[in-house]
């Protein structure tokens, strides 16, 4: 399996702080994507990054990837307490299904 | 905006039990998908299908099996459900053309 794997398992922040999770993979992708989970409930899509793309911005998330070190990161800047929630990576190769990996639990407190 | 929907919320189920676990999108995607999800393993791939009556296996179907008679229906069995079953199960559809994937609200199954 090309699970991914998040880093930190958990993080506490305070609100306004800038949060950062880290994804490494294990074989060459097409495009990387990170997916959000409010408790108990589905994924939602936040961002995607093709493989030959570098970095990423959308509203308070910017995006890197590095393809020669198989690694992702994900920042959320100024979080507020409603960023509070579980984020994966998932990276996708063509032909296969996304692989998810075991996902960053973020708590933003106020 | 694309709708995927779960059937049950929360089921339970006794051990040896016969469960099925209904899926249905409405835009029309031919790729639809069944995780389960654990606490400290994440998600990973049971089913999925790339269009009707297609299936492929995940990297855990034993103990699964999946039905997809109509395009926009993705059924998930348990032939008899067993306790290492209990999960939550999520089901989610795109289309070839878009990476991103749709999820549904999840159904946790509890096995007894």
């Amino acid at each position: 399996s090309q699970q991914g794997e998040e880093d930190p398992q958990a993080l506490s922040i305070q609100e306004g702080e800038n949060a950062t999770m880290n994804c490494s993979y294990k074989t060459s992708i097409n495009n990387l994507q990170w997916y959000r989970q409010n408790s108990g409930r589905g994924l939602v899509h936040l961002i995607l990054i093709r493989s030959n793309e570098r970095e990423k911005h959308s509203g308070r998330l910017r995006v890197t990837l590095d393809t020669s070190k198989k690694s992702s990161s994900l920042l959320i800047t100024a979080s507020r307490a409603a960023d509070t929630a579980s984020y994966f990576c998932a990276t996708d190769k063509a032909g296969t299904a996304l692989i998810f990996g075991k996902g960053t639990t973020l708590s933003v407190s106020s | 905006d694309v709708k995927v929907t779960q059937s049950s919320r929360y089921l339970v189920k006794r051990t040896g039990e016969k469960v099925f676990l209904e899926c249905v999108q409405d835009m029309d995607h031919e790729n639809m998908f069944w995780y389960r999800q654990d606490p400290g393993l994440g998600l990973r791939l049971i089913y999925f299908s790339y269009d009707v009556k297609m299936k492929e296996k995940g990297d855990i179907p034993e103990g699964y099996s999946v039905s997809r008679e109509k395009k926009e229906r993705f059924s998930l069995i348990l032939e008899s459900a067993s306790t290492n079953q209990t999960s939550m199960y999520l089901c989610a559809s795109r289309d070839p053309g878009h990476e991103k994937l749709f999820f549904g609200s999840g159904t946790q199954l509890s096995v007894l």
